[in-house]
């Protein structure tokens, strides 16, 4: 079955570095994936929809360049905070669907999730 | 635009008791898809279901089952027999169409089983 991995699982990091967070389509090639962000003992938002070969589409409210999205080839796409502050800190998930499932498929596959603190 | 109610912020119950959760959505499309995820302490989202809008048949999986209801809106979600392990958030989720989408969660719905 299709498998989504996501990397690193945690990462703590000092305030105003740079972190980035993998999502992997392992057996099939994923020409859209999703990033979703899930606060503390909160529910998960979508923060923006990841395409192969083009920009990325954000959801109203997230800072473009305060969170870099790169889907650089077929089956990894990439999630960079930069600038990290405290109130960055979170829990991020990806979504990967195989192509030509449609909706049924994007709800089923997810990363393992990363919790990323920032002190 | 698509809603997805979970009123249940929190509930507990003890060992072998069995527990509802309520999940109740709201979407202008005649076709889509709803799901329920149980995210442990450990944080990953498990996929436990899916059902799309014109399947209306309830389903079980052991311990688990689904009520699924288009004339109240709502997908709810009873598991028999809880156990220890059962105690999780759980969310349910919407989908709108046949097209790759995003999904639309609920808030989510902490259950501690105690022994």
């Amino acid at each position: 079955g299709a498998v989504v991995s996501q990397h690193p699982s945690r990462v703590i990091c000092k305030s105003g570095t740079s972190v980035k967070i993998e999502c992997r389509s392992l057996d099939f090639q994923a020409t859209t994936m999703f990033w979703y962000r899930q606060f503390p003992k909160q529910s998960l938002m979508l923060m923006a929809t990841s395409n192969e070969g083009s920009k990325a589409t954000y959801e109203q409210g997230v800072e473009k360049d305060k969170f870099l999205i790169n889907h650089a080839s077929l089956t990894l796409s990439t999630l960079t905070v930069t600038s990290a502050h405290p109130e960055d800190s979170s829990f991020y998930i990806c979504s990967a669907p195989p192509p030509g499932q449609g909706a049924f498929a994007s709800g089923a596959f997810f990363g393992q999730g990363t919790r990323l603190t920032v002190v | 635009a698509q809603k997805v109610t979970q009123a249940q912020t929190e509930i507990s119950v003890v060992e072998k008791e069995d527990v509802t959760l309520d999940c109740v959505y709201e979407t202008r499309d005649t076709t889509y898809y709803l799901f329920w995820y149980k995210q442990p302490p450990s944080g990953e989202l498990v996929f436990l279901i899916r059902r799309n809008s014109f399947d209306e048949q309830n389903e079980i999986s052991g311990r688990y089952s689904w009520n699924f209801q288009k004339s109240t809106s709502s997908f709810n979600f009873t598991i028999t027999a809880s156990q220890v392990v059962d105690s999780a958030v759980y969310f349910c989720a919407l989908i709108r169409s046949y097209n790759t989408d995003k999904l639309i969660f609920g808030t989510g719905t902490r259950l501690q089983v105690f022994p």
